[in-house]
């Protein structure tokens, strides 16, 4: 089994719609992240977790939220999903203790998004 | 500002042939650098990474990259190319400051021919 999943693989939805994405992992690991990958712009992290109280803004968390709901599950919410959402979501993972820029990270397979 | 360059976005090779993929960065203290791959419908997977001393890097599945202060370059390099090496490669940079992000090139995919 892999180590981070996330659900759903495939998902497509309208403007203006609520979207959950979710991620959970079994490597035990403390610390989560969501990027997003996008055509020709590589990975841009949107949110990342040290801990269950411990949730940080990245790059680009504008029309973006998070929840930690546990150590094991990080998920991402689109609270009103518009078109330029479309792209991959990936979750990944960390041990830790070091920095985001120092750790690590553990991908899961990504989610595709479409927003019509 | 932090910021990584991978100047070829598409390589093609011949498979048994050697492969070197270009990765530029631009960052103000001594780097953390790092490749991973990702093959068709999968996650990133950690290739090698680099934070300080010895400057050739040896990675998973034959893979080594060179840090070169004095080029701001981080090349990653495999002497003999197979099938299984086809996918898309990032280069990172980690930054030690500030939000301590970890920042991504925009890929170059590899295709190996027979």
């Amino acid at each position: 089994d892999a180590d981070v999943t996330q659900t759903p693989r495939n998902r497509i939805t309208k403007t203006g719609k609520r979207i959950m994405l979710e991620c959970s992992q079994t490597k035990g690991h403390d610390r989560m992240y969501w990027y997003r990958q996008d055509p020709g712009l590589g990975l841009q992290l949107i949110y990342y977790s040290f801990d269950v109280k411990d949730i940080n803004k990245g790059e680009i968390s504008d029309g973006y939220s998070v929840s930690r709901q546990a150590q094991a599950k990080f998920s991402l919410s689109l609270e009103s999903a518009i078109p330029n959402q479309t792209a991959l979501y990936f979750c990944a993972t960390s041990e830790g203790p070091g920095r985001v820029s120092t750790d690590t990270q553990y991908f899961g397979p990504g989610t595709r998004l479409t927003v019509l | 500002a932090q910021s990584v360059t991978q100047p070829d976005i598409h390589i093609t090779v011949s498979e048994g042939a050697s492969l070197e993929l270009r990765c530029n960065y631009s960052y103000g203290a001594t780097p953390y650098l790092f490749w991973y791959v990702q093959s068709p419908g999968q996650g990133l997977q950690l290739l090698l990474k680099y934070f300080s001393g010895d400057t050739l890097v040896q990675g998973i599945k034959g893979f080594e990259a060179e840090f070169k202060r004095s080029q701001s370059s981080f090349n990653l390099r495999k002497p003999s190319v197979h099938w299984s090496d086809a996918a898309e490669y990032f280069c990172a940079v980690g930054a030690q400051t500030g939000a301590n992000n970890l920042f991504f090139g925009t890929g170059t995919r590899l295709t190996v021919i027979p």
